[in-house]
């Protein structure tokens, strides 16, 4: 299958600082991403749909302006968390869309925000 | 709106010991059933991709069918390593791109 990287897998941030996880297609190029949150024991809850090139779609009761997302090339979309709380700690993870397979979408190793 | 449920919450099964996941779904025009295995602190896993009923997808202990209103997910003979959470999703003509989850089934095989 399809591989989606993404990096860092465990990042710890100060309250108030912003901090980024970038998620790559390794193997194929991506137009659309998606961005999931998932708590402890909880299904995985959509953020936005990053489209390569536009603005990403989010879902409703997710801050744009807290969770910025940008999908500048076919490879690569990234997440920032900015102005960082303790709340948003979470379980971070994205996928990607693959048109080769049928777009199947294919996920990352998820990446672990801890704010303190 | 589109909904998936799965049932049970969790199972609990001997090493060897056969059963069934189910996914029942409400979608406006089905574009996809998907299932993934996820391992704690892990992202999902892709397993499976329905597209019609009457489908039916097997890998190693796994089979996946789908139906109008449903999906099994069934697993035979299990061994421990088939302990995960298993997702279920659907894509729907409505949602366009995205996936809505089901809450998932916590499998864990006893050896």
């Amino acid at each position: 299958g399809a591989v989606v990287s993404q990096h860092p897998s465990r990042v710890i941030c100060k309250s108030g600082t912003s901090v980024k996880i970038e998620c790559r297609s390794l193997d194929f190029q991506a137009t659309t991403m998606f961005w999931y949150r998932q708590f402890p024991k909880k299904s995985l809850m959509l953020m936005a749909t990053s489209n390569e090139g536009s603005k990403a779609t989010y879902e409703q009761g997710v801050e744009k302006d807290k969770f910025l997302i940008n999908h500048a090339s076919l490879t690569l979309s990234t997440l920032t968390v900015t102005s960082a709380h303790p709340e948003d700690s979470s379980f971070y993870i994205c996928s990607a869309r693959e048109p080769a397979s049928g777009n199947t979408i294919y996920f990352g190793e998820g990446s672990w925000l801890t704010v303190v | 709106e589109d909904q998936v449920t799965q049932s049970p919450e969790a199972l609990r099964l001997q090493e060897g010991e056969s059963s069934s996941l189910n996914c029942s779904y409400t979608v406006s025009g089905l574009r996809g059933l998907f299932w993934y295995r996820q391992d704690p602190g892990k992202g999902p896993e892709f397993l499976f991709t329905l597209y019609s009923a009457g489908e039916e997808k097997e890998k190693e202990r796994l089979k996946a069918t789908l139906t109008k209103k449903e999906s099994f997910l069934h697993i035979t003979a299990p061994k421990p390593e088939d302990s995960a959470t298993y997702l279920c999703a659907v894509r729907s003509i409505q949602g366009a791109q995205k996936l809505v989850f089901g809450q998932g089934t916590r499998l864990t095989i006893n050896p």
